[in-house]
């Protein structure tokens, strides 16, 4: 029933490993995307692809890699982890990309990275 | 200037009496937007969205939205303790269906 989904829900590492979230939605959207909620719970937009092509490449560092299968799955792989990586890392979906009536967005229920 | 802004709170209300949640944004050409819901440790539930300036209600929360002042609301009435939670804007941008979200107001609503 779960419409986003993403494993794993916490994931504590330690700096310089490196470590895959993944995510699913199950609602038949084109569009999907990853945030990034700090520790002042400020929510600020990663990645997005829409039908597995990149349409959306904000300024994060390269050690952050997003990959997309197919279209109902997003996956984050992060490379050599540092202390500032902590974050809730969020999926979410939406019909499309853009355009009134189709960019309603849904979260998954996140990813709460902890690097020690 | 931050393109989403919001009071970050904490805004108390008391049960039943209407909360009144503000943001503004700096994009003139923005069209879509968007509120939010996250309760602590829990994903952001999208409530409302508003494309059209005026009001537009659905049950007891209202959205209003004034381009010319670039300025769009969310009415709560009837407050509920159920409704304490951070109430998140977003703006959408054009290009690609990139929301910006403001920083959120925390609301709490004593019984």
């Amino acid at each position: 029933d779960t419409a986003v989904s993403q494993t794993p829900k916490y994931l504590v590492t330690q700096m310089g490993n490196d470590k895959s979230i993944k995510c699913e939605q199950n609602l038949g959207h084109d569009t999907m995307y990853w945030y990034k909620q700090d520790s002042k719970k400020f929510l600020k937009i990663m990645f997005s692809y829409n039908n597995k092509e990149l349409i959306i490449n904000e300024t994060v560092p390269n050690r952050f890699s997003p990959k997309s299968p197919d279209k109902a799955h997003l996956n984050l792989h992060i490379n050599s982890l540092e202390l500032g990586d902590s974050a809730v890392y969020f999926c979410a979906s939406s019909q499309g990309p853009g355009g009134l009536g189709i960019n309603e967005q849904f979260f998954g229920p996140g990813t709460r990275l902890t690097v020690l | 200037q931050k393109e989403v802004e919001q009071n970050s709170g904490p805004l108390s209300v008391p049960e039943g009496a209407i909360a009144s949640l503000n943001c503004t944004y700096s994009d003139r050409g923005s069209q879509s937007f968007f509120w939010y819901r996250q309760y602590s440790g829990k994903s952001p539930e999208l409530i409302m969205f508003i494309y059209s300036n005026g009001d537009k209600e659905d049950g007891r929360f209202t959205a209003q939205l004034n381009k010319a002042s670039q300025y769009v609301s969310l009415l709560i009435r009837d407050s509920q303790p159920s409704d304490s939670a951070t109430y998140l804007c977003a703006v959408l941008k054009n290009q690609g269906g990139k929301l910006i979200f403001g920083q959120g107001t925390e609301l709490s609503v004593k019984p």
